[in-house]
């Protein structure tokens, strides 16, 4: 079964500090990995994607993601946090032999200004 | 102009009734979802269509039945609804390459439903 972790429900960091939201994956095979952000009352949005190539992921507004086969991790990161980051963060593994995604259950960001 | 968009955006009922929640995207792509989020913001494939064809079918009661006119849309019907079906729903697409399922997922900006 494919599956993805976010181990922390909760991260607090001030504003400026590096931010990191962790995310460990299991899967059969090579793993597709996605990194969304969800701003209140809104949609997911679509920040960055592992599918294969550089271990080091870099995708919108800042944000970058290392891949590391042997931990099976897929931890989302920034140098510098921004209060306009605070918000709720989804890993996300693509099922490569099916159709559909599995998300994990979210992260949410608070950047203490 | 709006990638994807879901009407309503609020939808409060009461339990028993039906109620439909529609689903457009206007970025060319083949596959189609319906996700649930619940209270605590987990978030659950319903469904998933493949120009038009049904191709993922997760466990969900068959009150929720998904109808997809044409690539562009997909919408969701539910029967009889209840109070745990109250959650925010999703709509999202994707380009499909047959086997390569690296396509990014676009999502809409959801339906709050709320079953009284």
């Amino acid at each position: 079964a494919q599956s993805v972790a976010q181990p922390e429900d909760q991260v607090n960091v001030a504003e400026g500090n590096p931010l990191t939201v962790k995310c460990t994956y299991s899967v059969s095979g090579n793993p597709y990995l996605f990194w969304y952000v969800q701003y209140p009352n809104r949609g997911l949005q679509f920040l960055l994607k592992y599918i294969t190539g550089d271990n080091l992921v870099k995708g919108s507004y800042g944000f970058e993601a290392e891949f590391n086969k042997s931990q099976t991790s897929f931890h989302l990161k920034k140098p510098s946090a921004l209060v306009s980051d605070s918000a709720l963060y989804f890993c996300a593994v693509r099922d490569i032999g099916g159709n559909q995604f599995y998300f994990g259950t979210g992260t949410s960001l608070t950047v203490i200004p | 102009d709006t990638a994807v968009s879901q009407t309503p955006k609020y939808l409060v009922t009461q339990m028993g009734n039906d109620k439909s929640i529609k689903c457009e995207q206007n970025l060319g792509h083949d596959t189609m979802y319906w996700y649930k989020q619940d209270s605590k913001k987990f978030l659950k494939i319903m469904f998933s269509y493949n120009n038009k064809e049904l191709i993922i079918n997760e466990t969900v009661p068959n009150r929720f039945s998904p109808k997809s006119p044409d690539k562009a849309h997909l919408n969701l019907h539910i029967n009889s609804l209840e109070l745990g079906d109250s959650a925010v729903y999703f709509c999202a697409s994707s380009r499909f390459r047959g086997t390569d399922h690296q396509e990014t997922q676009y999502f809409g900006p959801g339906t709050r439903l709320l079953v009284l």
